[in-house]
């Protein structure tokens, strides 16, 4: 099946960093998502892109769709504790009639120290 | 609060038993599917629906069974629970033909010993 390699796998940040995170496929999208998961929890949808080139924000979080629809990235700004949990990219392809499944990345585990 | 709704939330087999993973959304989502989440893996697609009476396998569906009767709920059978499919099983809804993101539940974490 489809795969989406997101990086990093995990980090270590302290509070008030800038934090990055992408995710690449090895097929086209014609939706990109990001979710967030606490510990606990089911994930929490995050952002979602629709078109190549895109760049949305959602408060201290920013992502893009890339050019080649292969590849999507999410920065956090000035991160906080609350920031810490499991951040998943997804890709989302509508097949052919009205079927459509998402494709998950392997997530990126962040923890904030104060 | 609308949304969807896993049950239990917690759950220790034995091998061999059997049981099913409860389901049920109150969205009138077409579409629902079921995810389990391993460690290092993400989240790997089980079984997928797009509507009452319509079923399909996804990534990996061995070991497992689902039925859709109602546009509600989507159960999870486990038919001879083994120890490989301890994990985090996620349900997960959403509209068909839009692009919108899946509302998952919280997770129902089976244990089997």
């Amino acid at each position: 099946g489809q795969q989406l390699n997101q990086s990093p796998q995990s980090m270590f940040i302290q509070e008030g960093e800038d934090v990055s995170m992408n995710c690449t496929s090895s097929s086209i999208f014609n939706t990109w998502l990001w979710y967030k998961q606490d510990p606990g929890e089911g994930p929490v949808l995050l952002i979602a892109l629709y078109k190549a080139g895109e760049l949305t924000s959602n408060g201290r979080l920013t992502a893009q769709f890339g050019i080649t629809r292969k590849d999507s990235f999410l920065n956090i700004s000035a991160s906080i504790p609350s920031d810490v949990g499991i951040y998943f990219c997804a890709g989302h392809l509508l097949f052919t009639g009205t079927a459509s499944k998402l494709t998950f990345g392997t997530g990126t585990r962040l923890q904030v120290t104060l | 609060n609308a949304g969807v709704t896993q049950t239990p939330k917690f759950q220790v087999l034995k091998t061999g038993q059997s049981m099913t993973l409860q389901c049920a959304q109150d969205m009138n989502h077409e579409y629902m599917s079921w995810y389990r989440q391993d460690p290092g893996m993400g989240l790997r697609l089980i079984h997928y629906s797009v509507g009452a009476g319509i079923t399909d396998q996804g990534e990996v569906p061995n070991g497992y069974n689902v039925s859709r009767s109602t546009t509600e709920d989507f159960p999870l059978r486990l038919l001879s629970a083994a120890p490989s499919q301890t994990s985090v099983y996620f349900c997960a809804s959403s509209y068909i033909g839009r692009n919108y993101g899946y509302t998952f539940g919280s997770g129902t974490r089976l244990t089997v010993v």
